[in-house]
């Protein structure tokens, strides 16, 4: 049974440009959540989607957009990149009517 | 709003002994769930346990039990028999009711470092 899959697991990126993570549920799972840890810190909720739609946002700018596809993978887009959106970028998902979410091991993205 | 307050920035065990990780929270969600995640440096983030806001007994899982004091809006974490590979970051975080918005978002605290000695 495949877990949460995100790739690519590393990227270096410069200030300006635009960056796209992708994540694959675990199977049986149709809700994708993403999130944002800054190094020592917490993980911080950007979005998150279920039938394709986003249906609830953390507070982040729209420079951060999403989109879920039919088979429940779904993709991160950063616009315009800035020193500070170096982190490291989790990607969840759970079955819409349980609790837990399972991560995946990251996408860790570096803006210089 | 909800905040999750993990005081502890690092802790020290010795192997085989047991470690408590200290978690408050604050909500005014009628129902919530809290959760604890471990973190090794590989960075993915491994679902530990989960304990329901009326859920009568505390949670065990394993090695792992939660012990929830609903009063006193606590959730530590109990580790028993510590190994090395359970050293790592580990996070509580709680999810709110679908009545009060919060749906499926989770909120994390900041985390303790737990190091195991031999």
């Amino acid at each position: 049974d495949a877990g949460v899959t995100q790739s690519p697991t590393h990227l270096i990126k410069t200030r300006g440009q635009q960056v796209t993570l992708r994540c694959s549920p675990k199977s049986g799972h149709d809700t994708v959540s993403w999130y944002q840890q800054a190094l020592g810190q917490g993980p911080q909720f950007i979005f998150q989607y279920y039938e394709e739609e986003e249906r609830q946002r953390g507070n982040f700018p729209d420079r951060f957009s999403g989109h879920q596809f039919p088979n429940y993978s779904s993709e991160l887009n950063v616009n315009a990149l800035w020193l500070g959106d170096s982190a490291l970028y989790l990607c969840a998902s759970s079955l819409r009517a349980k609790n837990i979410q399972y991560f995946g091991a990251g996408t860790r993205l570096s803006v210089l | 709003a909800q905040k999750i307050t993990q005081t502890q920035p690092g802790m020290f065990v010795q192997e085989k002994e047991a470690v408590t990780l200290d978690c408050t929270y604050d909500t005014s969600d009628p129902s919530y769930g809290l959760f604890w995640y471990k973190q090794p440096s590989s960075g993915e983030m491994i679902f530990l346990i989960y304990q329901g806001s009326y859920d009568q007994q505390n949670a065990t899982e394993g090695r792992y039990s939660l012990n929830f004091q609903k009063a006193r809006k606590s959730a530590n974490l109990v580790i028993s028999a510590s190994q090395l590979g359970d050293s790592a970051m580990y996070f509580c975080a709680m999810r709110g009711s679908r009545s009060g918005g919060s749906n499926y978002k989770l909120t994390f605290g900041k985390g303790t470092l737990l190091t195991v000695n031999p």
